[in-house]
């Protein structure tokens, strides 16, 4: 199953984009990316996920680099509210479960 | 969009009690939910998969006999926490994917989490 780095944690200024980055190095060729995000003491909320094109949503945008290797999630305009821990997860070909990583600490700063 | 619930939100009890969290889908089906544990600080570790009509499957170091999982309908799941000890206390979070298609593109909904405090 493949497995995602990222970092532990990151600052953003508010009102600026925040740039997530996740290393997925072996994953497969069917296998989607997938970002969630946890703000303390809820359930994780899903985000975006793609396969290899880049994706954008009302949330966020989703880059996937072409050896789809690597990810970048971009919140565009960060707000208090997006301070929350962001979650890169590779979906396991075999079954339909999603293994967690430590996730990457968002804190977004007036 | 999807909606999964759970209940309690909160729940404390006395150590040896069992006590049982239900999981649901609000407006879709699902024949597989997924139990997850969360300690604070720490990232969601995922307990066992919920198949509607057969035996959960559990994950590697996790007793089946003490985290009881039923499956009973494709929209309920429940995850029965039996004679609870203070090192049972955590954040159980449940999880569903709709039950039409199976592929990478199903995006999994997560419920709000169950408190546990067992004294």
């Amino acid at each position: 199953d493949a497995k995602t780095t990222q970092p532990p944690s990151m600052d953003c200024a508010e009102g600026r984009a925040a740039n997530l980055p996740c290393n997925h190095s072996t994953i497969s060729g069917n296998e989607y990316v997938y970002w969630y995000r946890q703000i303390h003491s809820q359930g994780p909320q899903y985000i975006i996920h793609g396969l290899k094109n880049n994706e954008t949503n009302e949330m966020a945008s989703l880059i996937i680099t072409e050896d789809r290797k690597s990810s970048t999630l971009i919140l565009p305009h960060a707000t208090l509210r997006d301070t929350a821990v962001y979650y890169c997860i590779v979906r396991v070909a075999r079954g339909n479960k999603l293994v967690f990583g430590a996730g990457t600490i968002l804190r977004v700063k007036s | 969009g999807a909606v999964v619930s759970q209940h309690p939100s909160r729940v404390i009890c006395k150590s040896g009690t069992s006590v049982k969290i239900e999981c649901r889908s609000l407006d879709f089906q699902a024949t597989t939910m997924f139990w997850y544990r969360q300690f604070p600080k720490k990232s969601l570790m995922l307990m066992a998969t919920s198949n509607e009509g057969s035996k959960a499957t559990y994950e590697q170091g996790v007793e089946k006999d003490k985290f009881l999982i039923n499956h009973a309908s494709l929209t309920l799941s429940t995850l029965t926490v039996t004679s609870a000890h203070p090192e049972d206390s955590s954040f159980y979070i449940c999880s569903a994917f709709p039950a039409t298609g199976n592929s990478g593109a199903n995006v999994l909904t997560f419920g709000a989490g169950s408190r546990l405090t067992v004294l």
